[in-house]
């Protein structure tokens, strides 16, 4: 069955420090991949993609992928209490899927 | 900005009532997803439609069905709404390729 694993937490990190947020998915084919931030009663929002192995920086946030091992993660540095949201990874498990896979969530929390 | 526009935010309904949830996207999009999210499950998809009057069953289609009519706009229909589907219902549209999802503010229906 194809899959995209995260650990449900919570995880609690102190304000300003580095959250570190794992997932792993189950199609070796898999060329997109996705982070989305839900706050607690609203939407998801897409916060970063990356298509290719290494890491994609986007002001506090880092994106980093390893195919080979089939794991994608999030860092977030400076954490603020802003922060405090689930965290969704999103995979396009296979090639020709039209559809996005997600992650159950990882609950975060950063304590002031 | 992509804008992913569901008509309610909130909606009650009774047992056995026949159920309309629109949405519209601006963005010229060929995809579009519906969703529900229920706490512990994550997100499930319940069908998508890749092109218009086109239909795929997704995850968890018992229950459900869809309409598009025109490529802006997905309807999620309950044919006799069931206590069971008090859920939040988050439409999602996406471009083609490795584009990702853009969500809609969700609709929270609750049957009675």
């Amino acid at each position: 069955q194809k899959e995209v694993e995260q650990n449900s937490g919570p995880l609690s990190v102190p304000e300003g420090a580095i959250a570190s947020l794992n997932c792993t998915y189950s199609d070796r084919g898999s060329q997109s991949f996705f982070w989305y931030r839900q706050y607690s009663g609203k939407s998801p929002e897409l916060i970063m993609s990356i298509y290719s192995n290494g890491d994609k920086e986007d002001g506090r946030f880092t994106a980093q992928l390893n195919k080979a091992s089939q794991y994608v993660s999030l860092l977030i540095r400076d954490s603020q209490p802003s922060d405090s949201a689930t965290y969704l990874c999103a995979v396009r498990l296979g090639a020709g899927s039209y559809q996005l896979t997600f992650g159950k969530g990882t609950k975060l929390s950063v304590i002031p | 900005d992509v804008k992913v526009t569901q008509s309610s935010r909130y909606l009650v309904k009774r047992t056995g009532e026949k159920v309309f949830l629109e949405c519209v996207q601006d963005m010229d999009h060929e995809n579009m997803f519906w969703y529900r999210q229920d706490p512990g499950l994550g997100l499930r998809l319940i069908y998508f439609s890749y092109d218009v009057k086109m239909k795929e069953k997704g995850d968890i289609p018992e229950g459900y069905s869809v309409s598009r009519e025109k490529k802006e706009r997905f309807s999620l229909i309950l044919e006799s709404a069931s206590t069971n589907q008090t859920s939040m219902y988050l439409c999602a549209s996406r471009g083609a390729n490795n584009s990702p999802l853009h969500f809609g503010n969700g609709t929270r229906l609750t049957v009675t």
